[in-house]
């Protein structure tokens, strides 16, 4: 069973930021978090992923609060296309048989 | 460099039919995966390699699903016989081996069932 709680849909206005949030009160000290999105007809793609400190990429900020039960998923300036499914998961770090579950996502939808 | 390949993109086979998907992973990739999505679910796991061992196949219905990964390279996914139920697209997923810093799986674009 996923171990994540989202909203299952949010807007967000194109060119705003899009602050998508997830909860995951029973996170482990080992237990990464990481987030996926899922674009129409298409397989998932990994956006990003962190342990405790906030993480930035090309893609998206990913914010943790330090108590690790929660976090947010920044798309600074949404454009159409980032209009997905985005799932938040939560993931031991090892080496080699750990599995990535997904749990139902948030529909995100950017208007124009 | 190239993706996760799968075949065939679409099928619609009647029920009790069999049907087989193939997926090439990204070359290097010791892990690979078989997910299976319902319209409107989130990607459920069926099995899991790692090179060519099985590390986790608790959610394939084994009575009428199988996979294998010979060479630890590429894989088929075979249903027999099929049911309504099994409609679904089904993912193919591959990953470099694990460690702190990498944990990112690459899918493909899925092959899509439909069982009449």
């Amino acid at each position: 069973d996923a171990k994540t709680t989202q909203p299952p849909s949010m807007d967000c206005a194109e060119g705003r930021a899009a602050n998508l949030p997830c909860n995951h009160s029973t996170i482990s000290g080992n237990e990464y978090v990481y987030w996926y999105r899922q674009i129409h007809s298409q397989g998932p793609q990994y956006i990003i992923h962190g342990l405790k400190n906030n993480e930035t990429n090309e893609m998206a900020s990913l914010i943790i609060t330090e108590d690790r039960k929660s976090s947010t998923l920044i798309l600074p300036h949404a454009t159409l296309r980032d209009t997905a499914v985005y799932y938040c998961i939560v993931r031991v770090q090892n080496f080699g048989n750990e599995k990535l579950t997904f749990g139902t996502g948030t529909r995100l939808t950017i208007i124009p | 460099e190239a993706g996760v390949a799968q075949s065939p993109r679409y099928k619609i086979i009647e029920k009790r039919q069999s049907v087989a998907f193939w997926c090439n992973p990204i070359s290097g990739h010791a892990t690979l995966y078989w997910y299976q999505q319902i319209l409107g679910q989130g990607p459920k796991l069926l099995i899991q390699f790692q090179n060519n061992g099985v590390v986790d196949d608790s959610q394939l219905p084994k009575d009428r699903f199988s996979a294998e990964r010979l060479k630890g390279v590429d894989s088929t996914l075979k249903i027999q016989p099929a049911k309504l139920e099994d409609s679904a697209v089904y993912l193919c997923a591959s990953e470099q081996s694990r460690g702190p810093d990498t944990g990112e799986l690459f899918f493909g674009e899925g092959s899509r069932l439909t069982v009449l």
